[in-house]
Formats: C-alpha cells, structure tokens, sequence
C-alpha cells in the first residue's frame, strides 16, 4: 500500500531563513506527486506537482521540490521564506490509474516576523 | 466564480441529530471527494465518486452517506451525529485519477 511521511510536524524559522520540509513515499511503481499548501482558515491549494520530466519543479511563490527517485522522497524548498508562508504543508501521492490520492500528516510552518 | 463550493461553512448541531453538507463544482470534473480533516489537520479520504460512481470508500461508518446526483454534484448526508464527527469536512474535485484536486472551504462541523 502507498503512504506518505513528513518528518517535520512543526518547524519554526525567521523571516528570510530557507526552508526545507521533508517528504518521503512508499510506493513501488510510478507516483505523481504533490505539494499542497493550507494558510489559517483557508483550504488547501497546489503549490506544485511533479509527474514526470525534470524532477526539479517549480511551483507558486518561490517554492520548488526535488523528486529524487532512488530516496523516494520529494521534499519542499524556498530560499528565503516571509511571514506569509506560515501555514499548513502536505505533500501527496497519487498513482497513475488509480483515484485515491495519500496525504502526507502534514507540517506546520510558522515564520517569525 | 467558485470553482468547489460547499454549503454551510459552518454547523452547529446536537448529537443524535441527521445533517446534510452539499458541495458542488464548476470546473467540468468528472471526480469528486469528501475528506475529513480532524483537529491535528490530518486529512483522511472518506469517498469518492467518478462519473456519478463511488468508487472509493474507505472505513466510514454506514452513518455517512454520500450522494452524487450528477458529475457536479456531491453531498455528505450524516446520520445520529456522535462527538468523534467533529472536524473539518472538505469537498474536492479533480479532472482525473492522477490530476491535482481542487477543495472546497470546508464545512466546519461541532457537535454539542
């Protein structure tokens, strides 16, 4: 069965410090990964995706992640975050053919102004 | 123009009670979702349908039931409401089994 880890359940930075939030997978065959962001109160929102190709991908607001086959993981980076990245990330895993997409638990991110 | 929307945003109702979240979307989907996500922000899948047929649904209690009366229509109808029923319930859609989702707000559900 497919599932998704974050290693970070909170992490806390200052503004202009870069960010890094781990997600590693458990899957055998062909993933289609996803990172999606939950601002307070709000619902979430792609920040980007990675279904093939270049397994370096950018997405919304400075952000990018790594797909990095042979670790199975595809964690989150920006180089320098602002206050207005505190939220909620999830990283997510759907499998070609199939309907269900795997969350991650999430990690809070709160950025200290 | 709202692209998944849900209704009510908020619910406030009594155990034992019967209660319906409606969600529908406008972006032509042919697959809808209904997550849970409790108090820890922990989303778990519940159901969902493609093309009007559910297709997943995980360890749900028969107390939920969810109906698709059209490709852009998918309610959560919750029988004997109980304490643990507290949390967030999102609406997703998404144009296909590996495409990104698109979520609704959310209906906030507490029970008394």
């Amino acid at each position: 069965a497919q599932s998704v880890s974050q290693h970070n359940h909170h992490v806390i930075l200052s503004e202009a410090a870069s960010l890094e939030l781990g997600c590693n997978y458990s899957y055998g065959g062909t993933v289609n990964l996803f990172w999606y962001v939950q601002y307070p109160g709000q619902h979430l929102q792609l920040l980007l995706k990675y279904f093939s190709g270049d397994p370096l991908v950018k997405g919304i607001k400075g952000f990018e992640a790594e797909f990095i086959k042979s670790k199975f993981s595809f964690n989150l980076r920006k180089p320098s975050v602002q206050w207005s990245d505190t939220a909620e990330y999830f990283c997510a895993l759907s499998t070609t053919g199939g309907f269900k997409t795997i969350f991650g638990a999430g990690t809070r991110l709160f950025v200290k102004a | 123009d709202t692209a998944v929307s849900q209704t009510p945003k908020y619910l406030v109702t009594q155990m034992g009670n019967d209660k319906s979240i409606k969600c529908e979307q406008n972006l032509g989907h042919d697959t809808m979702y209904w997550y849970k996500q409790d108090s820890k922000k922990f989303l778990k899948i519940m159901f969902s349908y493609n093309n009007k047929e559910l297709i997943i649904n995980e360890t749900v209690p028969n107390r939920f039931s969810p109906k698709s009366p059209d490709k852009a229509h998918l309610n959560l109808h919750i029988n004997s409401l109980e304490l643990g029923d507290s949390a967030v319930y999102f609406c997703a859609s998404s144009g296909g089994s590996n495409q990104p989702q698109h979520f609704g707000d959310g209906t906030r559900l507490s029970i008394l």
